[in-house]
């Protein structure tokens, strides 16, 4: 397909578990976004990437958070030890540049992640 | 205090009737805004980017006024299918990146 692709689109799991979450950008987008977005709530920067290095990480909320693109293109966020405070839907971004020029944020349909 | 702050709304509006959303953000560094569009159980997309002169896109207009840090989206003529949650978006000036900000959302239902 030729938008942002999100796996799993929904996960649950229970209090104190490892979860990993993917992102799979538009091709040739440099820039990936994470957020993630609670009920009721606008999305919420977690983390940001330029190529394969994160430009803005500070957004993660702790030291449980983190996430990798190694090759540029599909990125993983990894939550360890999760929380119940932790279950919101996760989104992904990507832009082909810098979006202040441009803008446009293309969204995944997110990942939904229900903590028990 | 948060970056992006919104009325949260919901703002309940006839067919046909004109409505603004407003919006104020605290980073006096924010070099670019925009607005996103965010139907029920979906991703936000992109409305429209709101430029220093104000800007019109059909029946959207944004405003911009940078000494107030004050942004705002007028929608004329609504319809129904502008009911969504409009999102008012800024970047965060910061020298690390570009991260955007997103404030809560504005609720809009339009009805018959």
């Amino acid at each position: 397909g030729a938008g942002v692709s999100q796996t799993p689109s929904n996960k649950v799991t229970e209090k104190g578990k490892y979860v990993e979450l993917r992102c799979d950008p538009i091709s040739g987008h440099t820039a990936l976004y994470w957020y993630r977005q609670s009920l009721g709530q606008g999305p919420e920067f977690l983390i940001y990437f330029q190529g394969t290095g994160a430009a803005d990480d500070s957004g993660l909320p702790n030291d449980r958070f983190f996430a990798v693109r190694p090759e540029g293109s599909v990125s993983t966020l990894k939550i360890q030890r999760t929380e119940r405070g932790d279950s919101a839907v996760y989104l992904c971004a990507s832009s082909l540049i810098l979006p202040e020029y441009t803008g446009e944020l293309f969204f995944g349909e997110g990942s939904r992640l229900t903590v028990l | 205090r948060k970056e992006v702050e919104q009325d949260p709304g919901p703002f309940n509006v006839p067919e046909g009737a004109t409505v603004a959303f407003n919006c104020t953000y605290s980073n006096s560094a924010s070099q670019s805004f925009f607005w996103y569009r965010q139907d029920c159980r979906k991703e936000p997309k992109l409305l429209m980017s709101v430029y220093s002169s104000g800007n019109e896109d059909g029946r959207f207009t944004a405003q911009l006024n940078r000494a107030s840090q004050y942004i705002s989206l007028l929608i004329r003529d609504s319809k129904l299918s502008d009911s969504a949650t409009y999102l008012c978006v800024v970047t965060s000036g910061s020298n690390s990146g570009y991260a955007l900000n997103f404030g809560k959302g504005t609720s809009l239902l339009v009805t018959p």
